[in-house]
């Protein structure tokens, strides 16, 4: 079956490090999104994208960044991890422009020290 | 600062009672709206969705109503189950925003055995 997947599912880290999450999907989906959850806010919009070699910020993009270099992976590397990134990450992806229903991964809980 | 709310909106229902989840969402040009279910440890599961040319829409033990002239979407669950514990959220398609999404923060459903 078709599907989601997120790697690790849980990561601790210290401050300053480099941390990548990986995102895999294996609808042939072209738009791919990574998402942080955090109390009080809901799902926010970290970056996106729409296809392979293209990626957007979204609302929180500050300290993230994404590359797609195929159809199937969007991996989320925080380039300096501070406390403030301590969240869950999902990543999430969805058909087309106009079949905008966007399946969710699994989660991964993130704990900068 | 950011402003923090640590505690979402919560419904507690009888098991086999109906519930229903509202929702207000904010852009008059959205023209998509989904309901995902989010149970804890989980990522958001697809749930239902209905476009702006409709009122009403039924899945199996759940209707989404639209109300577009409020900016007002509801959630129904027939015969609430165990099972139908979770956080409900709804997402809206930001107008312009091509296949990007809006979450709403979300319900907390109990049902009480």
């Amino acid at each position: 079956d078709a599907e989601i997947t997120q790697s690790p599912r849980h990561k601790i880290t210290e401050t300053g490090r480099q941390v990548t999450l990986a995102c895999h999907q294996t609808w042939n989906h072209n738009n791919m999104f990574w998402y942080r959850q955090d109390l009080g806010h809901g799902l926010r919009l970290i970056h996106y994208s729409y296809g392979v070699q293209d990626t957007n910020k979204g609302e929180v993009s500050d300290g993230y960044s994404v590359s797609r270099s195929n159809t199937e992976d969007l991996p989320l590397t925080l380039e300096s991890a501070a406390s403030s990134q301590t969240s869950v990450y999902f990543c999430a992806s969805s058909e087309d422009l106009r079949r905008e229903t966007q399946y969710f991964g699994p989660g991964t809980r993130l704990l900068v020290l | 600062g950011e402003s923090v709310g640590l505690h979402l909106p919560t419904l507690s229902v009888q098991e086999g009672d109906n519930s229903i989840i509202n929702c207000a969402y904010s852009n008059s040009a959205s023209d998509y709206f989904i309901w995902y279910k989010q149970e804890s440890g989980k990522g958001p599961q697809f749930i239902i969705d209905i476009r702006s040319n409709m009122d009403k829409r039924q899945g199996q033990r759940v209707t989404v109503l639209l109300n577009k002239t409020v900016k007002h979407l509801s959630l129904q669950i027939a015969a609430t189950q165990p099972g139908d514990s979770a956080v409900y959220f709804c997402a809206e398609n930001f107008g312009g925003s091509q296949g990007n999404l809006i979450f709403g923060k979300g319900t907390k459903l109990s049902v009480k055995p």
